[in-house]
């Protein structure tokens, strides 16, 4: 079964700092790895994605991730936060094998920037 | 940019009531889902539906609950005699495929049961 876990409840961070937010995720079989975002009071967004090919995904608004198979993780990372990045992160698993391919999530990391 | 729709934003009804809530999955997606997002909790797999039949739900997607493609552009998530422990935002998703391609997911239904 798969499983994703990300170990921050909460970032907060200071605007034009740098952030990593944290997600490992667990499977017997090879995955598909997303992160979505989700601003206030609206839905989920695709940032990235990452599917095969080259561990380094660069995704929308700056962000990026990388996958790291042997350490079954699959970071996000923006070099310098904006305000308008406060929001809810959510990582997100499916596995390449299987009928539908739904979307695993972990539990969210709330990314507060303050000015 | 084609989007995926859901109506109502906000729903509240009393627990043991019916509710139904309406999503339209962009024009030229197969597959559709249905997410739950529980305040404070993760976003939680309920079903997915392809080709006019259920494909895959999760063991929370009980007797409770039913989903139906009405029709070409409607897709619905039935609750019936809704429960307290309903309550959550309800999110629709539609894919062009399955596997690699990306999940789009309306904006969320906020149901409340009282």
């Amino acid at each position: 079964a798969q499983s994703v876990t990300q170990l921050d409840s909460q970032v907060p961070v200071f605007e034009e700092a740098p952030v990593e937010l944290r997600c490992n995720y667990s499977s017997s079989v090879s995955v598909y790895l997303f992160w979505y975002v989700q601003y206030p009071n609206q839905g989920l967004q695709l940032l990235l994605k990452y599917l095969s090919g080259s561990t380094l995904v660069k995704g929308i608004n700056g962000f990026e991730a990388e996958f790291n198979k042997s350490q079954t993780s699959f970071h996000l990372r923006k070099p310098s936060v904006h305000i308008s990045d406060t929001a809810e992160y959510f990582c997100a698993v499916s596995y390449s094998g299987g009928s539908n391919y739904k979307l695993t999530f972990g539990k969210g990391t709330l990314l507060t920037v303050n000015p | 940019e084609p989007e995926v729709t859901q109506t109502p934003s906000h729903q509240v009804t009393q627990m043991g009531q019916e509710v139904i809530l309406r999503c339209v999955p962009i024009s030229n997606h197969l597959y559709f889902y249905w997410y739950r997002q529980i305040l404070g909790q993760k976003v939680e797999f309920l079903v997915s539906f392809y080709n006019n039949e259920i494909s895959e739900k999760s063991e929370i997607f009980d007797d409770q609950f039913s989903v139906e493609r009405p029709d070409g552009s409607n897709f619905t998530l039935k609750i019936r005699s809704t429960k307290l422990e309903d309550s959550a935002m309800y999110f629709c998703a539609s894919s062009k495929g399955q596997g690699a391609t990306e999940a789009f997911f309306g904006q969320g239904t906020r149901l409340t049961v009282v």
